[in-house]
């Protein structure tokens, strides 16, 4: 069974720059969530869709940030413009409704 | 503000001992709980989950849960170097939101 993948494994922009991230859960895996995980931190929740539905926003910097579902499978994740402080790996997880997430390889994010 | 504390660390054990990391959290609704262990650069990857007190082992590890105290810990036993990581506890709080420690870096030693 494929695991979720992530694309790209690194990105580097300048500040100011649009950068996307994409993410394909595991089959069958109905919740996707996005995170970003700084180092030496613990991954911080940035959103959490239910199939198309995004049930969890609430720590999403909607200035800059949004995301997108489109039919419930693949996800993207988008920064613009993005900020020096932007800079860290961005992880796309999968689980069945309420059960274990599965995580994908990340996006290390730098911004200069 | 629902809390998930762990040592950061670094453990340091050596080798064919027992590694033995802890976590506690702040809400006593908590459901679930988990271990994840993450290599540099890598990332996190699911060692085991126990959602009911006392202890699940799976071959050189074993969780330990005691809702009373609030804490869940991870006991690796016969540690390797290719133990050496960080690990992550999270735990399924009562809204079924999974709320994160920043992790143990563990090192062993040969």
């Amino acid at each position: 069974e494929a695991g979720v993948v992530q694309s790209p494994r690194y990105k580097i922009i300048e500040k100011k720059q649009p950068v996307a991230f994409w993410c394909n859960p595991i089959s069958g895996h109905n919740t996707l969530y996005w995170y970003l995980q700084n180092l030496g931190q613990g991954p911080e929740l940035l959103i959490r869709y239910e199939n198309e539905e995004a049930v969890d926003d609430s720590q999403l910097p909607k200035d800059r940030f949004s995301a997108e579902r489109l039919k419930g499978v693949d996800s993207t994740l988008k920064i613009q413009p993005a900020e020096l402080g932007d800079s860290a790996v961005y992880l796309c997880a999968s689980s069945l409704v309420q059960d274990t997430q599965y995580f994908g390889p990340g996006t290390r994010l730098t911004v200069l | 503000q629902k809390e998930v504390e762990q040592n950061s660390g670094p453990l340091s054990v050596p080798e064919g001992a027992i590694a033995s990391l802890n976590c506690t959290y702040s809400d006593r609704g908590s459901q679930s709980f988990f271990w994840y262990r993450q290599y540099s650069g890598k990332s996190p990857e699911l060692i085991m989950f126990i959602y009911s007190n006392g202890d699940k082992e799976d071959g050189r590890f074993t969780a330990q849960l005691n809702k009373a105290s609030q804490y869940v810990s991870l006991l690796i036993r016969d540690s390797q170097p290719s133990d050496s990581a960080t690990y992550l506890c999270a735990v399924k709080d009562s809204n079924y939101q999974l709320i994160w420690g920043a992790g143990t870096k563990l090192i062993i030693k040969p």
